[in-house]
């Protein structure tokens, strides 16, 4: 089954700065990658979707990028504000998107 | 759009009861998801329903859950038996897939029902 890596240690970033955090995958290459956000106490709320030919995404001030090659997705939130601090998932998908593999999720805390 | 209701919200139940889950997806979504999580991880995959087949289901998925989505509308999980593994936070998502791979959307998540066996 796949392995999706996300870095399990909180990043503490300053306001106004960029936030990066990572995915890492092994075993087969998915073909669609998707990053949610999810608050203590509520369900996961989607942001972005980027399909395996696709090299890069943008909403905003969010930015995916998708390298199959390292296996690896970049998620970037840029002019971080203290209401981005939450906890981000990446999930996996195949073709019929039948089934979804999540990540542990990276809890991004932005201080004013 | 309601988006995904999910009831009841919290369920704190004695060990070797059975509990029954709701799920209402988005009314024109003809796909749905189960997920289990617990603190610190991610949603694990239990089983996905496009209209009333349900088409897979994960190996975490033992004999004692079973899930429905009678003529293709809300949903229904129901653990029998429950153990203190079971407590979790147990998630339901819509999508609505259309035509080819490719026009598929993402999933639409309700808030969850935890689950607290004592």
């Amino acid at each position: 089954s796949q392995k999706i890596e996300q870095n399990s240690e909180a990043l503490n970033i300053q306001e106004g700065k960029t936030a990066t955090l990572t995915c890492n995958y092994t075993n087969y290459s998915p073909a669609y990658l998707q990053w949610y956000r999810q608050d203590p106490g509520r369900g996961p709320v989607f942001l972005l979707l980027i399909r395996e030919n696709e090299k890069e995404k943008r909403k905003e001030r969010l930015k995916v990028t998708f390298d199959t090659t390292l296996k690896q997705s970049l998620f970037h939130i840029t002019a971080s504000q203290p209401a981005d601090s939450a906890t981000y998932l990446c999930a996996l998908a195949k073709y019929n998107f039948n089934k979804f593999y999540f990540g542990s999720g990276t809890k991004l805390n932005v201080k004013p | 759009d309601t988006g995904v209701s999910q009831n009841p919200r919290h369920k704190i139940t004695k060990r070797g009861q059975n509990v029954t889950f709701r799920c209402d997806p988005i009314s024109e979504h003809n796909r749905l998801y189960w997920y289990r999580q617990t603190l610190g991880q991610g949603p694990e995959f239990l089983t996905y329903f496009q209209n009333e087949a349900q088409l897979e289901k994960s190996r975490l998925l033992s004999d004692r859950f079973s899930a429905e989505r009678p003529k293709g509308s809300f949903s229904t999980l129901e653990i029998q038996r429950t153990e203190q593994g079971d407590s979790a936070m147990y998630l339901c998502a819509s999508s609505l897939a259309q035509g080819g791979s490719r026009s598929n959307q993402p999933q639409h998540f309700g808030d969850g029902t935890r689950l607290s066996i004592l």
